[in-house]
C-alpha cells in the first residue's frame, strides 16, 4: 500500500497570503496525484489531477506541482472561501490512498 | 448537471448488514466507473471500493474484502454497496464518487461526489 503523508497538519493564513501545502508518497506515483478540498459539512471536491491540471471551474490561484513522491499545492492568494481541509490522493496503485489532510484556517 | 444521491445508511449493530444505494443522474451512468469512499467522524478520507463502467473489474480495500460487495444496475442508474458483518470501525459517512472520464480504463480521479450517507455501527 502506498502511504500518503501531508504537511503541515494545519496552517493559519491571512486573506491574500500565499500558502503551500505538501504531500509525499511512500513510493513513486508518477503524476497520478489529485488534490481535493473539503469544507465543513460538505463532500470533497476535486481541485487538481495529474499533479498539475486544474479541474473544471477551479480558479487559477490554485496550482499543483511535483512528480514521483513529492507534490505541492499552492494557493497564490488566499480567499475567504479557501479555508477548508485539503487532501491529496494517489491513483497509481490499488488500493487508492489519501493523505491525512491539511487544515487551512484563518489567522 | 451531475447528481449523485446516496441512501440506505443508518444505525446497525456489530455483525449486522446494510445496503447502500447511490442514484445517479445528469450523465450517462453506464459509461463511467464508480467508487465508494468513506470518512469516519472527524477523520480523513478512505477509499472503499471500485467498479468499472462495464462492471467487469472490481476492487476492494483489504479491510472490507469478503464483507462488502459493490454492484451497479445500469437500467436503474444506480450503484450499490452491500455491507455485511459490519464492525465498529466501519462507522463513517459513505460517499459515492464518479470518475473524471468515461471508460473502464479511466484513472480513479473522483470528479463528482454525492453528499454521503451516515452508517453507524454500534450496540
Amino acid at each position: 500500500e502506498i502511504v500518503m503523508t501531508q504537511s503541515p497538519a494545519s496552517l493559519s493564513g491571512s486573506p491574500g497570503e500565499r500558502v503551500t501545502l505538501s504531500c509525499r508518497a511512500s513510493q513513486s506515483v508518477t503524476d497520478n496525484l489529485a488534490w481535493y478540498q473539503q469544507k465543513p459539512g460538505q463532500a470533497p471536491s476535486l481541485l487538481v489531477y495529474g499533479a498539475s491540471a486544474r479541474a473544471t471551474g477551479i480558479p487559477a490561484r490554485f496550482s499543483g506541482s511535483g512528480s514521483g513522491t513529492e507534490f505541492t499545492l499552492t494557493i497564490s492568494s488566499l480567499q475567504s472561501e479557501d479555508f477548508a481541509v485539503y487532501f491529496c490522493q494517489q491513483y497509481n496503485n490499488w488500493p487508492l490512498t489519501f493523505g491525512p489532510g491539511t487544515k487551512v484556517d484563518i489567522k | 448537471e451531475v447528481q449523485l444521491v446516496e441512501s440506505g445508511g443508518g444505525l446497525v449493530q456489530p455483525g449486522g448488514s446494510l445496503r447502500l444505494s447511490c442514484s445517479a443522474s445528469g450523465f450517462t451512468f453506464r459509461s463511467y466507473s464508480m467508487n465508494w469512499v468513506r470518512q469516519a467522524p472527524g477523520k480523513g478520507l478512505e477509499w472503499v471500493s471500485f467498479i468499472s463502467s462495464s462492471g467487469a473489474t472490481i476492487q476492494y480495500l483489504d479491510s472490507v474484502e469478503g464483507r462488502f460487495t459493490i454492484s451497479r444496475d445500469t437500467a436503474k442508474n444506480s450503484l450499490f454497496l452491500q455491507m455485511d458483518s459490519l464492525r465498529d470501525e466501519d462507522t463513517a459517512v459513505y460517499y459515492c464518487a464518479r470518475q473524471l472520464r468515461e471508460g473502464s480504463g479511466s484513472s480513479a480521479i473522483f470528479a463528482s461526489w454525492g453528499q454521503g450517507t451516515l452508517v453507524t455501527v454500534s450496540s
